[in-house]
């Protein structure tokens, strides 16, 4: 089983619609978790932490579910400027070594 | 905003001659990891290093892979001999426990990678 799961999608949506990704992770032991975008061949860059009591950030929403171990984002009112790679980061047990899910390709279309 | 630096951001080679890639993380920052991004995948872990010494290499393959930080600075990451598996996007990122810009202290900050292939 892999550490951190993702479905790799595609997610194909029209602008203005609502998308939500999940992803799961393996470690019980992990505290600290991220959603980091990536667009095509360039680098990850963080899109936001994610936090016990859930976090907002603009359209973007990101919840954690500890008993159940999975994390989520909720991008709200799509733009074409959202159409990227949403990678899912976990930090490995109680260290400070992040893994990375491989990523939920997200298509936002006119 | 300061950044981190990569070069070459692309490199083509034959399998195994030596290549090699620089970094140069966000100043002030103390760690510097090197991953490898193979397509279709998430970046992995090679290497960490805190200052100059190394803090992980569990995944680095050290019988063709090399890194080194000498002065706690800029960082090179060696493939000698390089093979075809090796063709992948390797990526350098930088963190500090001190950020000062207010993000928690795991914040990585990847710098644009050096995308490799080998012929």
């Amino acid at each position: 089983r892999k550490e951190v799961e993702q479905d790799p999608g595609p997610f194909n949506v029209p602008e203005g619609a609502t998308v939500a990704f999940n992803c799961t992770y393996s470690n019980s032991a992990s505290q600290s978790f991220f959603w980091y975008r990536q667009d095509c061949r360039k680098e990850p860059k963080l899109l936001m932490s994610v936090y016990s009591s859930g976090n907002e950030d603009g359209r973007f929403t990101a919840q954690l579910n500890r008993a159940s171990q999975y994390i989520s984002l909720l991008i709200r009112d799509s733009k074409l400027s959202d159409s990227a790679t949403y990678l899912c980061v976990v930090n490995k047990g109680s260290s400070y070594k992040l893994i990375f899910g491989s990523g939920t390709r997200l298509l936002v279309r006119p | 905003e300061a950044e981190v630096a990569q070069s070459p951001r692309y490199k083509i080679t034959e399998k195994s001659q030596a290549v090699a890639f620089w970094c140069d993380p966000i100043s002030g920052h103390a760690t510097l990891y090197w991953y490898r991004q193979i397509l279709g995948q998430g970046p992995e872990l090679l290497v960490q290093f805190q200052d100059e010494s190394v803090v992980d290499d569990s995944q680095l393959p050290k019988d063709r892979f090399s890194a080194e930080r000498l002065k706690g600075v800029d960082s090179t990451l060696k493939i000698q001999p390089a093979e075809l598996g090796d063709s992948a996007m390797y990526l350098c990122a930088s963190s500090s426990p001190a950020d000062s810009r207010g993000k928690y202290q795991e914040t990585q900050y990847f710098g644009p990678g050096t995308r490799l292939l080998v012929l």
